[in-house]
């Protein structure tokens, strides 16, 4: 089955605690993205990838770093998470790029809470 | 920058009824349209998108859309509502240099009562 998978689901951690979101797709995507969803604020970019080894700043990155040594996998990184980052994190990926008609695939979601 | 504007927080429609979700965008040149649901503890699924040709747009689970470049909406509508149409709606634009991002709206949600 086509997806993109984020795990984990749900985490709780502590205010200065490095951790890791993944994301990997098995359609074999050229373009991954994250977003986070606030309420009232809709989805909101934070990163994305075109390729392997390219990356760039979405409208939110504050805060995150992301790599992409594999096409498949796309993790999100918080070096040093803070409250404002408390948040519902999405995944995406799409076969081009995303808005050009070929849409994006979105993995659950990821309920951070940093307390 | 390209941005769409989602006026209502919530729509409330009974059963059977037709339902209309509201969608305006700003953007500069040709729009690239897209609405999303997203359904409780669910990502976001893809429903329809508009890039050109014909102004109605038909996606998945019944649902259209009405793309009106006068008024700069592209409404989201069902003729008959279900009470599993119940979820959270994204209109989205696409904007970025390569076109590699989706700007979302605030979201609506959509409440359909039996």
């Amino acid at each position: 089955e086509a997806q993109v998978t984020q795990n984990p689901r749900y985490l709780i951690t502590v205010t200065g605690k490095k951790l890791t979101v993944t994301c990997s797709q098995n359609m074999n995507h050229e373009y991954m993205s994250w977003y986070r969803q606030d309420p009232g604020l809709g989805l909101r970019q934070i990163y994305y990838s075109m390729n392997v080894e390219v990356t760039d700043k979405g409208d939110v990155p504050e805060g995150y770093k992301v790599s992409r040594k594999e096409k498949r996998n796309f993790p999100l990184i918080l070096e040093s998470p803070s409250p404002n980052q408390t948040s519902l994190y999405f995944c995406a990926s799409s076969l081009g790029p995303g808005a050009l008609g070929y849409g994006y695939t979105f993995g659950s979601g990821t309920r951070l809470t940093v307390v | 920058a390209q941005s769409v504007a989602q006026p209502e927080d919530q729509v409330n429609v009974a059963e059977g009824n037709p339902l209309t979700v509201k969608c305006t965008y700003s953007v500069s040149g040709n729009p690239y349209l897209f609405w999303y649901v997203q359904y409780p503890n669910r990502g976001l699924q893809f429903l329809l998108k508009y890039i050109t040709g014909d102004n109605l747009v038909k996606g998945s689970y019944g649902f259209e859309a009405e793309f009106n470049k006068s008024q700069t909406s592209f409404h989201l509508k069902k003729p008959s509502a279900l009470v599993s149409d119940s979820a959270l709606y994204f209109c989205a634009v696409r904007d970025g240099e390569y076109g590699n991002k989706l700007v979302f709206g605030a979201g609506t949600i959509l409440r359909v009562k039996s």
